[in-house]
Order: structure tokens, then C-alpha cells, then sequence
């Protein structure tokens, strides 16, 4: 069965800090891996997309990996801003049939705390 | 530009009574698609849809219909709603792009509760 795992559930930093959030993925075939940010009552919005020959993207303050071999990726945030509080979501695409279709985890909250 | 409407942002529903979800785009997207999102999980597809005129069903779609007889709209209809209906339901479109990725669009969000 297809699966995005994603840990923690929820973290908690001070402003200035930096994480890193992980995502472990059982999906095949493989297309593509993304992650969203999605602020409370707001629809998810990209960050990145990482194709399986990409092993590191960046957006900003925001750098994601992937290991295909391993099927892990991690979204590391540097320097993190009150507004960086959302809950980041792991998706994993799967072309069936000419469709990409979308297998999310179920995120991780972040809050970051002055 | 207004990317993916949905309308209404909340909606309070009785056991038995249906309703329309509503999604617009004006992104001249080919793909659309209906989610859920339940506390403690990922979201969920409904239904999606290729084109206008095709359809096709997701991972939940029992309880759900959906049309798409335009290429901007796409709307999902509850028939006779029920509590495990209660959810967020969101909206989203993207493109083929030959050879890339297609970036998903969402939009804000529909809170929908059935009592």
C-alpha cells in the first residue's frame, strides 16, 4: 500500500532556530516528491518539487532532500521566522495511468515561539 | 489573478440534506481534484478529473458526485450528507507539462459539518 510517514507530529522552536522535519515514503511507481506548507484554515501551498535524479532543492529559507534509494527525504528550515508556524506536508506523486496522483502525509506542526 | 475558488468556506449541514461544493479556476487547468483532510491524516482524493467530460474516481468517493462539463469549474455534490462527511474539503488543479512536473494548485478550503 502506498504510505508517506512523516515525523514528528508537531515540533516546537524558538524564533532563529532551525529544524528539520522528516518523510519516509512507500509509494511505487515513484514520480516526483513534494512539500507544502499549509497555514491554518489555508489551502497547502509548494515549497518544492524534487524529481528522483534531484537529492536537494532549495526555496529560501527552506532546503529539502531526497534519497531515493532509501525513499527518506527531510525539509530543513534555517533561521525560522513566527510566520514559518504552519504544518509542513510531505507528498509523494505516483503516475497511474497518465495521472499524477498525490499521496500526502499527515504533516507536521510547526510552531515557532519568540 | 484568482487561482482556485472555492465556495462556501463554511457550510453546516443536516443529517439527510445534500449540497454543492464549488470550484472554480481560472488557470485553464486540465486537471482538477477533490480532497478531504481529517484531523490526523493526510488529505484523501475524492474524485478527479482529466478534462471536461472525464471523470474518475479517488480513494473515498463513496457518497460523492462530481461533473465537469467546463474546463474552469468542478463542482462535488453530497447527496444525502452524513456526520462522517464532517471534514475540510479542498480543491485543486495543475497542468501537464511533457517531460516536467505539474505544480498542484489548491484552493482555501470548504469546513463542512454535518449535525
Amino acid at each position: 500500500k502506498n504510505q508517506v510517514e512523516q515525523s514528528p507530529q508537531s515540533l516546537i522552536i524558538l524564533e532563529g532556530k532551525n529544524c528539520t522535519l522528516q518523510c519516509n515514503y512507500t509509494v511505487s511507481p515513484f514520480s516526483n516528491l513534494r512539500w507544502y506548507k499549509q497555514d491554518t484554515g489555508r489551502g497547502p501551498v509548494s515549497l518544492t518539487i524534487m524529481t528522483f535524479s534531484e537529492n536537494t532543492k532549495s526555496n529560501g529559507r527552506y532546503t529539502a532532500t531526497l534519497d531515493a534509494d532509501t525513499k527518506q527525504s527531510s525539509l530543513h528550515i534555517t533561521a525560522s521566522q513566527l510566520s514559518d508556524s504552519a504544518s509542513y506536508i510531505c507528498v509523494v506523486s505516483s503516475n497511474s495511468g497518465g495521472y499524477n496522483k498525490l499521496i500526502f502525509g499527515a504533516g507536521t506542526r510547526l510552531a515557532v515561539h519568540p | 489573478n484568482a487561482g482556485v475558488t472555492q465556495t462556501p468556506k463554511f457550510q453546516v449541514l443536516k443529517t439527510g440534506q445534500s449540497m454543492t461544493l464549488q470550484c472554480a479556476q481560472d488557470m485553464n487547468h486540465e486537471y482538477m481534484s477533490w480532497y478531504r483532510q481529517d484531523p490526523g491524516m493526510g488529505l484523501r482524493l475524492i474524485h478527479y478529473s482529466v478534462g471536461a467530460g472525464i471523470t474518475d474516481q479517488g480513494e473515498v468517493p463513496n457518497g460523492y458526485n462530481v461533473s465537469r462539463s467546463t474546463t474552469e469549474d468542478f463542482p462535488l455534490r453530497l447527496l444525502s450528507a452524513a456526520p462522517s462527511q464532517t471534514s475540510v474539503y479542498f480543491c485543486a488543479s495543475s497542468y501537464s507539462r511533457s517531460g516536467g512536473v505539474a505544480e498542484a494548485f489548491f484552493g482555501q478550503g470548504t469546513r463542512l459539518t454535518v449535525v
